[in-house]
């Protein structure tokens, strides 16, 4: 298996466009999380689907950010529109209930809004 | 309000030595905490865990250490080698009435420094 798949891996965009990033669970999985990581606040969760349902979205700083699980194989996570303080480090996992927990964390996409 | 810290957010031993990394919680219905580990420009991967009913849990060099009453955990890593430099998370979670994933938490990490 290859792992969960982000994409891009890099994205730098200015104050105010759309970004989307993607992610692409490990086959099987039913869970999936979106991260993000910053110097300030560390790994903070964002929202979390099970069986491509939202269960907890309340880590969202706010509107602006949306996320989508059309089907078990595919995710994305919105910002629109995006501003300076969104730049970071965004994580996608997946795991599935019998593993205890153990997520596989994608290799992240680095955000850079200027 | 953070529920998992980890209050040093460096820590530098020599190889062959032991590396001990800390982690406190606030939220007693945690039940379950992981250690990942990561590199930069990769995604955390999942080290060592341990559930609420054990006090300890070895695999290797790694150990990880759990204090229920005082909310506390460490990882010990002995003996240390460069290639464990890296920074460390830890996370905890509680698993719900169905037996079903829960969200972790995790902590803002320790960069691991192990010199040569």
């Amino acid at each position: 298996d290859a792992g969960v798949i982000q994409s891009p891996r890099h994205e730098v965009t200015e104050m105010g466009q759309e970004v989307t990033l993607r992610c692409k669970p490990i086959s099987g999985h039913n869970s999936l999380f979106w991260y993000r990581q910053t110097m300030m606040r560390g790994l903070e969760l964002l929202i979390y689907f099970n069986n491509n349902v939202p269960i907890d979205d309340s880590g969202m700083p706010e509107d602006r950010f949306s996320a989508k699980m059309p089907n078990a194989s595919f995710s994305t996570l919105k910002i629109q529109p995006s501003e300076p303080r969104d730049s970071a480090v965004y994580f996608c996992a997946s795991s599935f209930r019998a593993a205890r927990m153990s997520y596989t964390f994608g290799s992240g996409t680095r955000l850079t809004v200027v | 309000d953070q529920q998992v810290k980890q209050n040093s957010p460096s820590l530098s031993v020599q190889e062959g030595r032991i590396s001990i990394l800390n982690c406190d919680y606030t939220n007693s219905m945690f039940d379950y905490f992981l250690w990942y580990k990561k590199y930069p420009a990769e995604g955390p991967t999942f080290l060592i865990s341990i559930s609420s009913i054990k006090d300890k849990n070895e695999d290797g060099r790694f150990t990880v250490f759990l204090n229920k009453s005082a909310k506390h955990l460490s990882l010990h890593i002995v003996p240390s080698q460069p290639g464990d430099s890296a920074v460390y998370f830890c996370a905890a979670s509680r698993t719900n009435s169905g037996g079903s994933n829960y969200k972790l938490t995790f902590g803002k990490g320790t960069l691991l420094t192990v010199n040569p």
